[in-house]
């Protein structure tokens, strides 16, 4: 199972600051790529995804940026809230697989 | 819609005791279900994923086993608790695996004392 390398491991952010969280992949296969949001206590929430096939995809606050030539992607929180302090895992799934592939989780503190 | 449950909520139980926690997913059919255990502060190890009934793969050698008895309920169980085993336990699901979407319940925390 190939590794998806997430970094960094921990963020904090002032309130209104842009919160960047980066994964790198080497499998090629990856074909999806969907970030989690996980609050203290709860499961893991899908936030967001991505294709290979766009270079960015936004919604809302969120968004990711998809670098393909370097196989990396990142997840972009502007205007950074309070209530975004979570923690966040990327992942890398490739069609036909049954196992998605995580990363390791960043955990965002912002600060008011 | 589709629902996933888990239960209990947090459970505490001595070392060498059994353990069963239960998932059911509801509004969906044949769903691929994931067990995964999250220590304190850290990621999501896999443990157990099965594509059907009774068909169970383990990701992880260790004293929990998985069964899957329906097609929309997913059972880990452990004869003897370890202290180790202590973690918040989850369960996933996906529709297949040309499904990219990947939910998760709302955990079960698992303290062995």
């Amino acid at each position: 199972q190939q590794q998806v390398k997430q970094s960094p491991q921990s963020l904090i952010v002032q309130k209104g600051g842009i919160s960047i969280i980066n994964c790198a992949y080497e499998n090629t296969a990856f074909d999806y790529f969907p970030w989690y949001q996980q609050f203290p206590g709860k499961g893991p929430a899908l936030l967001i995804a991505i294709r290979p096939d766009v270079s960015e995809k936004k919604e809302g606050r969120f968004t990711i940026s998809f670098n393909k030539s370097a196989k990396q992607f990142s997840l972009h929180i502007m205007d950074s809230q309070p209530g975004d302090s979570a923690t966040y895992f990327c992942a890398a799934v490739s069609g036909g697989s049954y196992i998605p592939t995580f990363g390791r989780g960043t955990s965002l503190i912002v600060h008011p | 819609s589709q629902t996933i449950h888990q239960w209990p909520a947090t459970l505490v139980q001595p070392v060498g005791s059994p353990l069963s926690l239960e998932c059911t997913v509801e509004g969906t059919s044949n769903p691929n279900l994931y067990w995964y255990r999250q220590a304190a502060g850290r990621g999501l190890q896999l443990l157990f994923y099965s594509v059907g009934i009774g068909q169970i793969s383990s990701e992880v050698p260790q004293n929990l086993s998985a069964s899957r008895p329906q097609d929309r309920q997913f059972i880990l169980s452990s004869k003897k608790l370890l202290l180790s085993d202590s973690g918040f336990y989850l369960c996933a699901w996906r529709r297949g695996s040309l499904a990219n979407e990947q939910y998760f319940g709302p955990g079960t925390r698992l303290t062995v004392t």
